[in-house]
């Protein structure tokens, strides 16, 4: 076990709709990462907060947003969802400084139908 | 980032040790060799990190070699459990942002 939780474990919806997935760090870390894990793409790296600011951005489309909240959590939305999203979505946290490793928490599969 | 290279799959005995090569010939001298592996489906598992020296931990042990360009993580008894993908990682010292993550090794383990 990681620490870092994610909730939903799965969901399932439809095209053109939006869900919101949340994840809680480990006690202690600021910082928070977001990646999406699709069949042909392998792990790609989304978005990442620190204390509640963003800090980093990879390919993370328009369509998605995310936030971090006071007491740390971290939520991404994605809407207007596509088939092509369909996915597993990972959170991870760490400490900020030098060289912190990052955790990660069990993922949240999402298929849209 | 330096990029890395590694085989696509390997095979183990249980019970034996499994070594995974990686190799990382244009790593610079303020970046860090880091190994995940990702069972089946789950978050991927932080193992253990390295810079220049051997290092070791209750899951792994890590062994650089002197011009930094390539490593092995060893696996000292591997189980059935210890089947999955393990990526080698190589990250900036002074940098904590993403990881990028290759395709790694598909480690299985033979019973």
């Amino acid at each position: 076990d990681s620490g870092v939780t994610q909730t939903p474990k799965h969901l399932i919806t439809a095209t053109g709709q939006r869900v919101t997935l949340r994840c809680s760090p480990r006690s202690g870390d600021l910082s928070v990462y977001w990646y999406q894990q699709s069949l042909d793409q392998g792990l790609q790296f989304l978005i990442q907060y620190y204390n509640g600011e963003e800090r980093a951005k990879g390919n993370i489309l328009e369509r998605f947003s995310a936030q971090q909240f006071p007491d740390l959590h971290s939520e991404l939305n994605l809407s207007s969802l596509e088939l092509g999203d369909s996915a597993l979505y990972f959170c991870a946290s760490s400490k900020i400084g030098i060289q912190e490793t990052q955790y990660f928490g069990p993922g949240t599969r999402l298929l849209v139908l | 980032d330096a990029k890395t290279t590694q085989p696509p799959s390997m095979d183990c005995a249980e019970g034996r040790a499994a070594n995974l090569p990686c190799n990382h010939s244009t790593i610079s001298g303020n970046e860090y060799v880091y190994w995940y592996r990702q069972i089946h489906s789950q978050g991927p598992q932080y193992i253990i990190h390295g810079l220049k020296n051997n290092e070791t931990n209750e899951m792994a042990s890590l062994i650089i070699t002197e011009d930094r360009k390539s490593s092995t993580l060893i696996l000292p008894h591997a189980t059935l459990r210890d089947t999955a993908v393990y990526y080698c990682i190589v990250r900036p010292l002074n940098r904590d942002d993403k990881i990028i993550f290759g395709k790694g090794t598909r480690l299985h383990i033979l019973p």
